[in-house]
């Protein structure tokens, strides 16, 4: 079945610090990577996505790497701000209709 | 309109009570989805509707559990005789079908089971 696997958080950082959390996945076939990213009180908003291997995503500053050898999407950013505090969820479509997320990682950026 | 919109944003109700969520996805989406998200948990998929098709209700947790869609237009999520594990966020989502990406979320209804 498909799956997804994210780093526990919370994570803690100084702000310009480099970010990475680690995404895996177990899917059949050629699925779609997403990052979504919910600020304290809104709802899922998109960060990026990927939808074929070796593609890269990008967008405010944050990169992934859609991975099919090591089935990895890892989000990264070179240095973080205390306005991305948030919690960041790595997603995968594989067809059917539904997306399959991760539990979700928690962000916390001290000044 | 210009996102989807969720109402109630929030609901306190009693055990035992029933409850009903309301989702206006963006227009002109035809696919329309449920997710539930219990506190410190990732998505869990509920129902999704595409179009006239027979809805995939392969997510809902119980027979307390249903959803309707009239058309490509509102939807409503039903809980029946609610239970404290009921208690979560409830996130509606849209895209313009179902294997078109991204789907665009709500803020959700955040339900808590007194």
């Amino acid at each position: 079945g498909n799956s997804v696997t994210q780093m526990e958080g919370p994570v803690t950082l100084s702000e310009e610090a480099f970010l990475t959390i680690n995404c895996t996945y177990t899917a059949t076939g050629y699925p779609s990577l997403f990052w979504y990213v919910q600020y304290p009180g809104e709802g899922l908003q998109l960060l990026l996505k990927a939808t074929k291997a070796d593609d890269k995503g990008s967008n405010k500053g944050f990169e992934a790497t859609y991975r099919k050898e090591t089935t990895s999407f890892h989000l990264e950013k070179g240095s973080v701000q205390v306005s991305d505090s948030a919690v960041y969820f790595c997603a995968l479509y594989n067809q059917g209709g539904k997306l399959i997320f991760g539990q979700g990682t928690e962000l916390s950026v001290k000044p | 309109g210009a996102g989807v919109s969720q109402s109630p944003s929030n609901k306190v109700t009693e055990k035992g009570k029933d409850v009903e969520l309301r989702c206006d996805p963006i227009s002109g989406h035809t696919a329309l989805y449920w997710y539930r998200q219990r506190l410190g948990q990732g998505l869990e998929f509920l129902i999704y509707f595409q179009g006239n098709s027979a809805p995939d209700k392969s997510g809902l947790p119980s027979d307390r559990f249903s959803a309707e869609r009239t058309g490509e237009s509102v939807s409503t999520l039903t809980i029946q005789r609610t239970q404290q594990e009921d208690s979560a966020v409830y996130l509606c989502a849209s895209s313009l079908n179902r294997d078109s990406q991204p789907q665009h979320f709500g803020d959700g209804t955040r339900l808590s089971i007194l």
